[in-house]
């Protein structure tokens, strides 16, 4: 069974550009989080999406947003890039039932 | 508000020996907590879980604690390995798929 996959793993923005992570979850699973980690800051929960539906979101600016399709795919997007939105972004997945499974991260600098 | 909080930073243990990680929580309705290994360039990965009804869990090399009254959790790593040697994050939740993060404890194991 293929784990979560998010892509694309490196990207470099500059700053007032907009950016778009994807995030493929495991088969089966409808419910999709997404985490913002910065060092001294562990996790920070962004949103979650469960049927294309946002259930859950953490206290994060507008300027971060997310969908997710009828497949369980999901996007997020953060308009407007400042610098302090460098960070490791991770994606998760649940089937409802255990514990969420993370994929490897999107790693984002703003130059 | 930091409602999980991993206080120690980092720790050291030498291989063999016992290794405690501590977290401690401040929403009571929290009903779920979750440990998480972190490796470099990788997503987190699920090491154990508790429930609220009960006070420990074990799986193999790895027991969970949890003291409700005290809302306090630990992990306890017997005996520590030098593969062992990541970030552990604590999590929780209250019913709902919002896992909500500790900062982190960088475990070092010294061969």
């Amino acid at each position: 069974k293929a784990g979560v996959t998010q892509t694309p793993r490196y990207l470099i923005k500059t700053r007032g550009q907009q950016v778009t992570l994807s995030c493929s979850p495991i088969s089966g699973h409808r419910s999709v989080s997404w985490y913002q980690q910065t060092p001294g800051q562990g996790l920070q929960f962004l949103f979650e999406y469960f049927s294309e539906t946002q259930r859950n979101k953490g206290n994060f600016p507008g300027r971060f947003s997310g969908r997710q399709f009828s497949n369980s795919r999901s996007e997020m997007n953060v308009s407007t890039l400042e610098l302090g939105d460098s960070a490791l972004y991770l994606c998760a997945s649940s089937d409802g039932r255990s514990e969420a499974f993370f994929g490897q991260g999107t790693r984002l600098t703003v130059v | 508000d930091q409602q999980v909080k991993q206080n120690s930073p980092s720790l050291s243990v030498q291989e063999g020996r016992i290794s405690i990680l501590n977290c401690d929580y401040t929403n009571s309705m929290f009903d779920y907590f979750l440990w998480y290994k972190k490796y470099p360039a990788e997503g987190p990965t699920f090491l154990i879980s508790i429930s609220s009804i009960k006070d420990k869990n074990e799986d193999g090399r790895f027991t969970v604690f949890l003291n409700k009254s005290a809302k306090h959790l630990s992990l306890h790593i017997v005996p520590s390995q030098p593969g062992d040697s990541a970030v552990y994050f604590c999590a929780a939740s209250s019913g709902t798929y919002k896992y909500i993060f500790g900062t982190g404890t960088r475990l070092k194991v010294l061969a």
